[in-house]
Parts: structure tokens; sequence; C-alpha cells
């Protein structure tokens, strides 16, 4: 199956700072990219779906300032919290989907996320 | 907004148990899929059902979609420790949107 990565896994960062984070497509090209948070024994929460070159679509609740969305190439979008709080601390995944309408969506390995 | 639930939120059984997971939705979906996700982990995609009544399966693991498609299940018969982890299901709206709307998880766990 296809291949969506994301990088870094793993972050650890102190309370005000900014966190990027990144996820690829690497052998399809995804015309659709979507963000999930994921806290503790819950599901998936849709934050925001994103097209290659055109402003990401934010679920309610969810701040597009705080959560910077770009999907600037059909393999690469990114995801920046800004001035992070503990709060923000959680499991973040991205998703994948190539052109068609019953084109399968794979999923990053997640990046945990933790604010001190 | 098209919901989906999913039932039981919380299955512990023991090895050898045969068990059922349901997802259920008012919602009619263009297509539904399982995921596997363990902790630490992104979803696993184990299946996507796309025709109302089709029974798909994968080893122990059976998936059924509704005939209207609004519902589907997962069976898996003679449970393994390996089996452990979170069962999704996802449901494709066939909107403009293209987002998967997802159930609120299975959490199986298979005592050996």
């Amino acid at each position: 199956g296809a291949v969506v990565s994301q990088h870094p896994s793993r972050v650890i960062c102190k309370s005000g700072t900014s966190v990027k984070i990144e996820c690829r497509s690497l052998d399809f090209q995804a015309t659709t990219m979507f963000w999930y948070r994921q806290f503790p024994k819950q599901s998936l929460m849709l934050m925001a779906t994103s097209n290659e070159g055109s402003k990401a679509t934010y679920e309610q609740g969810v701040e597009k300032d705080k959560f910077l969305i770009n999907h600037a190439s059909l393999t690469l979008s990114t995801l920046t919290v800004t001035s992070a709080h503990p709060e923000d601390s959680s499991f973040y995944i991205c998703s994948a989907r190539g052109g068609g309408a019953g084109d399968t969506q794979y999923f990053g390995p997640g990046t945990r996320l933790t604010v001190l | 907004t098209q919901l989906l639930e999913q039932s039981p939120q919380f299955l512990s059984i023991q090895e050898g148990e045969n068990l059922t997971v349901y997802c259920n939705s008012s919602s009619v979906f263009s297509s539904l899929q399982w995921y596997r996700q363990e902790p630490g982990e992104g979803p696993v995609l184990l299946v996507t059902v796309v025709t109302g009544g089709e029974v798909k399966k994968l080893k122990r693991l059976t998936f059924q979609f509704g005939d209207a498609r609004k519902d589907s299940s997962l069976h898996i018969t003679a449970a393994q420790p390996g089996d452990t982890g979170l069962y999704l299901c996802a449901g494709d709206p066939n909107t403009g949107r293209r987002a998967l709307t997802f159930g609120s998880g299975t959490r199986l766990q298979v005592q050996p």
C-alpha cells in the first residue's frame, strides 16, 4: 500500500515555542491531506483539510492562527503549532489521499508532541 | 453532520473467543473502511467495503457492509493476543470535503 511519512515522530518543546510537523506521501501524489489530533484512548479528531496550492479548511473550533497548515506540493504538507502550550500536547496524525473520488486515505505514523 | 457510532467501546476477552464490533450510522456512505491502530502509531487500513451487502474476509477477520450502506460489522474468530488494539471504522461520505467520518473506536484487549 501507499506510504505516508511524518517527521518528527516525537518532539518535546518548551511552552511558547513553535513546532513544525511534516507529512509526506512517498509514492503517490496527494491532492488532499488531512490533519488529525488524537487524545489518549480516543478516536481521531479532524483538525483541517488541505488541498495542494490552496488554503486549508479548518474544522469548527480549531484555531487557524494557532495551527498553521501549508500544502506546498503534491507530496508535502506541514502543520505548525505556534506558541505551543501544555494543552497542545497530543498525538498528531496526518493522512493523504490521491485524486480519484474512491482513493483510499493512508495515514502517517503520527507525531507525539509534548509541551512542557 | 454524519456520525458513526461504534460499539462496544471496550472489549476484554480471552484468547480463542469470538467477537463482533458494530459501526452504525443514519447516513449513507459510498464506502467504509476499517482501521487498526496500536499505541503510538498511526491507523493501518484493514479493508475497504464499497458495495451494499458486501462481505470481505481477511484471515480470521470478516467484514460486512450493510445493504443500505449505513452500517458495518467486524467479526473476529478465535481472537489472539496479537489482535489487541484500537479498531476504527471510517465512512466516506463522498462529498466535496473528501474527509472520512470516524467512529468512536473499539478498544480490544485479548488476554492470553
